[in-house]
């Protein structure tokens, strides 16, 4: 089974343009995260997805966005970009619970740069 | 808030054992879980615990006690490849409906 691909794997950007970042989950998962890295903070959770609607948002300003269409693939759209925006976008996704398990699988990220 | 601790950096020798302790404060839990990142690359999961105790798998363990929001992930016959980041992080949804909350991560270095 493929694993989970992110496109484009390196980005770099002008501050204050916008940016869109692709995910494909994992054959047969539904449910899709959103996750930004940074030496600083760490991964902080952007938003989840399932069935094409977000079902859980972080606390970041609303120039992140995201939607996930009927095949599961998502995107994320960042706005505005700002210095602070450079980091590793990292996409996972989840297949049906099983039991209590909330396993996510990672893609191996887009790294962003913004200058 | 959330609020996830764990050591910023260490160091052990290789063939010995090394515990990465963490510790949480979050409204909600459904299960806590150890990654294990290298540089420049995805996290890669290594262990779930919802129910306290020790979950054995390998040279890797992970114990968790909930009543005192505490967690270990123990590593054994430490190898020079386990020279990684590793990643704490709590689970906040429930229903099937996913939020990790991660730490800032543990970097290990294993030395000869």
């Amino acid at each position: 089974k493929a694993g989970v691909t992110q496109t484009p794997r390196y980005l770099i950007k002008t501050r204050g343009q916008q940016v869109t970042l692709s995910c494909s989950p994992i054959s047969g998962h539904r449910s899709v995260s959103w996750y930004q890295q940074t030496p600083g903070q760490g991964l902080q959770f952007l938003f989840e997805y399932f069935s094409e609607t977000q079902r859980n948002k972080g606390n970041f300003p609303g120039r992140f966005s995201g939607r996930q269409f009927s095949n599961s693939r998502s995107e994320m759209n960042v706005s505005t970009l700002e210095l602070g925006d450079s980091a590793l976008y990292l996409c996972a996704s989840s297949p049906p619970p099983s039991g209590v398990s909330y396993e996510q699988y990672f893609g191996p990220g887009t790294r962003l740069t913004v200058t | 808030g959330q609020n996830i601790d764990q050591p910023t950096e260490m160091t052990a020798t290789e063939g010995a054992i090394v515990q990465i302790n963490c510790t949480y404060q979050t409204s909600g839990f459904n299960g806590l879980f150890w990654y294990q990142q290298h540089a420049g690359e995805a996290p890669t999961f290594l262990s779930y615990n919802v129910l306290d105790g020790l979950e054995e798998k390998g040279r890797f363990s992970s114990f968790l006690s909930r009543s005192k929001g505490y967690s270990y992930l123990l590593l054994k016959e430490l190898q020079m490849k386990d020279s990684a980041s590793y990643l704490c992080a709590v689970v906040l949804s429930g229903a099937g409906s996913y939020q990790l909350t991660f730490g800032k991560g543990t970097k290990l270095s294993v030395i000869p």
